[in-house]
């Protein structure tokens, strides 16, 4: 198993609501990475972050945002849920920018999240 | 941006026999080739992965292949187990481009005894 962990592990929502996810990425893991990953699909990327700042983004609207803490933790809040936004949110993290192997990226147990 | 195409989407083999799942890819410039394992309601594990500068790699019965030329790679498995059962996705990443990687959408492989 990673070192990678998430909370909650499962969350109902409804239509409209506001939530946030959290990641706590592997020990001397600097990125953090959030997939969603829809039923019986590949994992999307959402977006990543590095040093407390977004470092790319995929395609997903404004209402999907993030944060990156000093310790290297993550949020992903989404706001204004839809029934499409339920999935199974994953977040990655990943060895420091410039080092060995820095693509390679280690999946948290995800965040099961139901939009009613 | 990056599409992976995987295939097949399901593969049934009997407990022994070899397993081999192809992903291709459109993103000449991508570099890095990761491949994931995820048994139901478990977290994606990556089970091997290649980069662009190496034609093959093994890891006792997993090896990967990749062919830059067709860009394609393929995992192959072998003598396989009950326990090797499990959705497996092909990933693609272009290291130049930003870290986000780019997954097929899986294969579901049912190994029987």
């Amino acid at each position: 198993e990673t070192g990678v962990t998430q909370s909650p592990t499962h969350l109902i929502k409804t239509r409209g609501q506001q939530v946030t996810l959290r990641c706590s990425s592997q020990s001397g893991h600097n990125t953090v990475s959030w997939y969603q990953q829809a039923l019986g699909q590949g994992p999307q990327f959402i977006f990543q972050y590095y040093r407390e700042e977004e470092n790319g983004r995929g395609n997903f609207p404004p209402r999907f945002s993030g944060l990156q803490f000093p310790n290297y933790s993550s949020e992903l809040n989404v706001n204004a849920l839809e029934l499409d936004d339920s999935a199974l949110y994953l977040c990655a993290s990943s060895s420091p920018h410039g080092g060995t192997y820095q693509e390679t990226q280690y999946f948290g147990p995800g965040t099961r999240l139901l939009v009613l | 941006g990056e599409n992976v195409e995987q295939h097949p989407s399901t593969l049934s083999v009997q407990e022994g026999d070899s397993a081999v799942i192809k992903c291709t890819y459109s993103d000449s410039a991508s570099n890095y080739f990761p491949w994931y394992k995820q048994e139901l309601g478990k977290r994606p594990q990556l089970i091997i992965d290649i980069r662009s500068n190496v034609g093959e790699k093994k890891d006792q019965r997993i090896a990967v292949t990749l062919n830059k030329t067709a860009k394609h790679f393929s995992l192959h498995i072998t003598e396989t187990q009950p326990e090797d059962s499990a959705v497996y996705f092909c990933a693609g990443l272009n290291s130049n481009s930003g870290y986000a990687l780019n997954f097929g959408k899986g294969t579901s492989l049912l190994v029987t005894p």
